[in-house]
């Protein structure tokens, strides 16, 4: 079974500073891992994916995630937080042998402060 | 950019009506999915449907959920006697294999 778990269900950051989610898996397979971003009263729309190739895995609008084997993580980071990146970030996980649903943490509201 | 599509945006229902919550997945896309959000809450998984049949199901879907791919396009949730606590957003989804699902924007549901 598959599991992820976000730590800090809400982040607060200043414009221009890092940001930084945090993610930690647990998959009994080699898992496929993936980031999705929620605006208000929106959909999901998919951020970024790892799946299998390389460890850092780049996304759309300047997000990053690095997946780290030996720490079981697969923390998604911006340099500079910009005032529209106010939203719910949700880490996601599936394991590669079959398909067995996606399976969501529980969300990271990440504010912006001007 | 190929979308998955789900109609109506929002629905209000009385309780103890029936409801179903329409979606157009991507044409290429052989899995389908079911997932809610109770308002403030994880996105959870509901149901899976692949070669016209239900792959997995979980505990939420119980029998008053059924799921049904009617015409090759359509995928369509029903809720047969609908619940106060069944309000949420229900999001659709459709993928290729493993490779990442797409979601559609959902269809608020409020039970009164």
């Amino acid at each position: 079974a598959q599991s992820v778990t976000q730590l800090g269900s809400h982040v607060s950051v200043s414009e221009g500073a890092l940001v930084l989610l945090r993610c930690n898996y647990s998959s009994s397979v080699p898992p496929y891992l993936f980031w999705y971003v929620q605006y208000p009263n929106q959909g999901l729309q998919l951020l970024l994916k790892y799946t299998s190739a390389a460890t850092l895995v780049k996304g759309i609008n300047g997000f990053e995630a690095e997946f780290k084997k030996s720490e079981t993580s697969f923390h998604l980071t911006k340099p500079s937080a910009h005032m529209s990146d106010a939203a719910e970030y949700f880490c996601a996980v599936i394991g590669i042998s079959g398909n067995t649903p996606l399976v969501f943490g529980k969300g990271t509201r990440l504010s912006v402060i001007a | 950019e190929p979308e998955v599509t789900q109609t109506p945006s929002h629905q209000v229902t009385q309780m103890g009506q029936e409801v179903i919550l329409r979606c157009v997945p991507i044409s290429n896309h052989l899995y389908f999915y079911w997932y809610r959000q109770i308002l403030g809450q994880k996105v959870e998984f509901l149901v899976s449907f692949y070669n016209n049949e239900i792959s997995e199901k979980s505990e939420i879907f119980d029998d008053q959920f059924s799921v049904e791919r009617p015409d090759g396009s359509n995928f369509t949730l029903k809720i047969r006697s609908t619940k106060l606590e069944d309000s949420a957003m229900y999001f659709c989804a459709s993928s290729v294999r493993d490779s990442g699902y797409t979601f559609g924007s959902g269809t608020r549901l409020t039970v009164v």
